[in-house]
């Protein structure tokens, strides 16, 4: 079965520093990787997507991940953080071959970014 | 059970047909939230109990869809007159607390044809 790990918790940084979120899967065949992110009082809203091509994938407000196959991670980076980043940070894996069977989330890594 | 159960996993039913989607979340989680994965899209969301108080529908695309939570567990997801375009993965999340951690379910499939 598939599964999706996120390596932290709860993160706490301070204003401008970068992030990095750590998120890995098991899955071997083809997959498609997402980044969710809950604003506090917000629900869910998109902030990449990664479907296939350049494994570079930028999304909104500054934030990228990497698609690293051999390592079946989907890392989620901002170089410089705000304190408007505070928020929970989701990643979500479904098999690409069979689009919409077996949406894995991961738990979930609280972030407070600290003025 | 350990996680949120949604069933059935699998839903394919002729355009028209009403459908019924079920929740089941981690028992004393407060609040429960439906979403929707369109193919090729991100996730949508459709609406969001916390215990007690009214329900936010806001997210509800048509009054053809409706949902219910019942004595603050179980919920149901209802789409009268199914179109082609609600063909989606409907995933259904609870968590203790508003705007704590969610927990997802696995979500059901739903094909409109």
């Amino acid at each position: 079965a598939q599964s999706v790990s996120q390596h932290n918790h709860h993160v706490i940084l301070s204003e401008a520093a970068s992030l990095e979120l750590g998120c890995n899967y098991s899955y071997g065949g083809t997959v498609n990787l997402f980044w969710y992110v809950q604003y506090p009082g917000q629900h869910l809203q998109l902030l990449l997507k990664y479907f296939s091509g350049d494994p570079l994938v930028k999304g909104i407000k500054g934030f990228e991940a990497e698609f690293i196959k051999s390592k079946f991670s989907f890392n989620l980076r901002k170089p410089s953080v705000q304190w408007s980043d505070t928020a929970e940070y989701f990643c979500a894996v479904n098999a690409g071959d069979n689009y919409g069977q077996n949406f894995v989330f991961g738990p979930g890594t609280r972030l407070s970014v600290l003025p | 059970g350990a996680g949120v159960s949604q069933s059935p996993s699998n839903k394919v039913t002729e355009k028209g047909k009403d459908v019924e989607l079920r929740c089941d979340p981690i028992s004393g989680h407060t609040a429960l939230y439906w979403y929707r994965q369109s193919l090729g899209q991100g996730l949508e969301f459709l609406i969001y109990f916390q215990g007690n108080s009214a329900p936010d529908k806001s997210g509800l695309p048509s009054d053809r869809f409706s949902a219910e939570r019942t004595g603050g567990s179980v919920s149901t997801l209802t789409i009268q007159r199914t179109q082609q375009e609600d063909s989606a993965v409907y995933l259904c999340a609870s968590s203790p607390l508003a705007n704590s951690l969610y927990t997802f379910g696995s979500g059901t499939r739903l094909t409109v044809v």
